[in-house]
């Protein structure tokens, strides 16, 4: 099993939110980890959005919209990335990302699609 | 302005050896740990190594350890990745990317990668 699970497609309408799900696997505990996400469009290097652990330990990346937040779901196991009011623009893979006693690991990204 | 620049990609035979840099500018190279990272054509990122400021400590994805060597200068801002018996399932885009100063997430800041392809 995957230490985090990303599903491989969204899609969502312009203006409306997205959740996009990380899931963690079931012996690795959401709460211990900050849960780093990136954003990566086609042909261009990823770009950092932000890290959330709980609401008092977070960061917003450098220049990145209030409209990219960070949750968890601990039922699930999961954290989640939360675009609110989805633009054109948003259309990319976004990755999340944890560091572990084995070093980092990337999911496995999933595709939004804006349509 | 931040600016990665790597070099070093390119075609190489299985069992073969290449040797990726970074070349940093826009901030104090020495106060940031830095990090590769590669991504096979058409898949998901996949990271490799770390390393500290000063060079101390080290990190490895399991399937390169014992092959590459991650290593930097500071008095010239540049990381390297030293790639020995390469194999088909190396090859990638390797993005260099920027750390913090006291850990060594998020990557913040990353170049537009290198290409190596291992192929006979």
């Amino acid at each position: 099993q995957a230490v985090l699970t990303q599903p491989a497609s969204l899609s969502a309408s312009p203006g409306a939110p997205a959740s996009l799900t990380c899931t963690l696997r079931s012996d690795i505990n959401v709460d211990t980890y900050r849960i780093y996400w990136y954003q990566q469009k086609p042909g261009s290097p990823p770009q950092y959005l932000l890290r959330y652990k709980s609401d008092s330990d977070k960061q917003q990346g450098s220049g990145v919209p209030s409209r990219f937040s960070g949750s968890k779901d601990a039922s699930a196991n999961a954290g989640i990335l939360l675009i609110s009011g989805l633009q054109s623009e948003d259309e990319a893979d976004y990755y999340c990302m944890i560091w572990d006693s084995s070093g980092c690991v990337f999911g496995g990204g999933t595709k939004l699609t804006v349509l | 302005e931040v600016q990665l620049v790597e070099s070093g990609g390119g075609l190489v035979q299985p069992g073969g050896s290449l040797r990726l840099s970074c070349v940093a500018s826009g901030f104090t190279f020495s106060a940031f740990s830095m990090s590769w990272v590669r991504q096979a054509p058409g898949k998901g990122l996949e990271w490799v190594s770390s390393i500290k400021q000063d060079g101390d400590e080290k990190h490895y994805v399991a399937s390169v350890k014992g092959r590459f060597t991650i290593s930097r200068d500071n008095t010239k801002n540049s990381l390297s990745l030293q790639m020995t018996g390469l194999r088909v399932e190396d090859s990638a885009v390797y993005y260099c990317a920027r750390g913090q100063v006291t850990t060594f997430l998020p990557f913040d800041y990353w170049g537009q990668g290198a290409l190596v392809t291992v192929t006979s």
